[in-house]
C-alpha cells in the first residue's frame, strides 16, 4: 500500500507568516490529494481535493499544489484560527490512506 | 445543511461486538459513497471502511479486514458499521463521513459527523 509522510510533524510561527507544510507518497498518485484541517475536540474539515480545488467556504489565504508524489498545503498568512492539525490524505483508491499530521502552532 | 449523526458506541470487552449507525440527512444520500474514519483520541486519522453508493462495492483497511463490516440503507438514509471480534487497538473515537465526488466511488470526505467513542477493554 502507498504511505503518505508529512512534514514537519510539528510547526511554531507568527502571525502573517507564510506556512508550508509538506505531504510525499511512497508511490505516484497523480493529482488525488486531499487537505484537512483540525481543531481539537472537533471533527476534520476538508481544505483542499485534487491537490489544489478549494473547498467550498474555505478562505483563500490556504492553497495547495503539487503532484506524482510531491505535495504542498500553503498557508499564505498565518492566522490565529490557523492553530490545529493538518492532515493530507491520498483519494486514487482505497486505502484512502491519512499521513501523519502536522501540528501548526502559534 | 449536511448532517451526521453517529451512534451506538460504548464499551466493550475484547472479542464482543458492536454495531455503530450514521443518520443523514441534507443531502441525496445515495448519491455518494459513504466512509467510516477512526481516531485514538490524540493521535492519526485512519480510514477503515467506504462503501459506494449503491452498496455495489465497499472497502476496508487491512486493520479491519474480516473483522468489521461497512452496509448502507438508502431508504432510511443510514450507514452501519457492524464491529466484530473487537480488540483493545479498536478503542477510538469513529466518524462517519460523505464522500465529496458526487460520482458515488470513493474519494475524499467533505461532511463529518462528530464521532461515536468505542471503548474495547476487559
Amino acid at each position: 500500500d502507498i504511505q503518505m509522510t508529512q512534514s514537519p510533524s510539528s510547526l511554531s510561527a507568527s502571525v502573517g507568516d507564510r506556512v508550508t507544510i509538506t505531504c510525499r507518497a511512497s508511490q505516484g498518485i497523480s493529482f488525488y490529494l486531499a487537505w484537512y484541517q483540525q481543531k481539537p475536540g472537533k471533527a476534520p474539515k476538508l481544505l483542499i481535493y485534487a491537490a489544489s480545488t478549494l473547498h467550498s467556504g474555505v478562505p483563500s489565504r490556504f492553497s495547495g499544489s503539487g503532484s506524482g508524489t510531491d505535495f504542498t498545503l500553503t498557508i499564505s498568512s498565518l492566522q490565529p484560527e490557523d492553530v490545529a492539525t493538518y492532515y493530507c490524505q491520498k483519494h486514487n483508491g482505497a486505502p484512502l490512506t491519512f499521513g501523519g499530521g502536522t501540528k501548526v502552532q502559534i | 445543511e449536511v448532517q451526521l449523526v453517529e451512534s451506538g458506541g460504548g464499551w466493550v470487552q475484547p472479542g464482543k461486538s458492536l454495531r455503530l449507525s450514521c443518520t443523514a440527512s441534507g443531502f441525496i444520500f445515495d448519491d455518494y459513497a459513504m466512509h467510516w474514519v477512526r481516531q485514538v483520541p490524540g493521535k492519526d486519522l485512519e480510514w477503515i471502511s467506504g462503501i459506494f453508493w449503491n452498496s455495489g462495492r465497499a472497502a476496508y483497511a487491512d486493520s479491519v479486514k474480516g473483522r468489521f463490516t461497512i452496509s448502507r440503507d438508502n431508504v432510511k438514509n443510514s450507514l452501519y458499521l457492524q464491529m466484530d471480534s473487537l480488540r483493545v487497538e479498536d478503542t477510538a473515537l469513529y466518524f462517519c463521513a460523505k464522500d465529496g465526488d458526487s460520482s458515488g466511488g470513493l474519494y475524499y470526505f467533505d461532511s463529518w459527523g462528530q464521532g461515536a467513542l468505542v471503548t474495547v477493554s476487559s
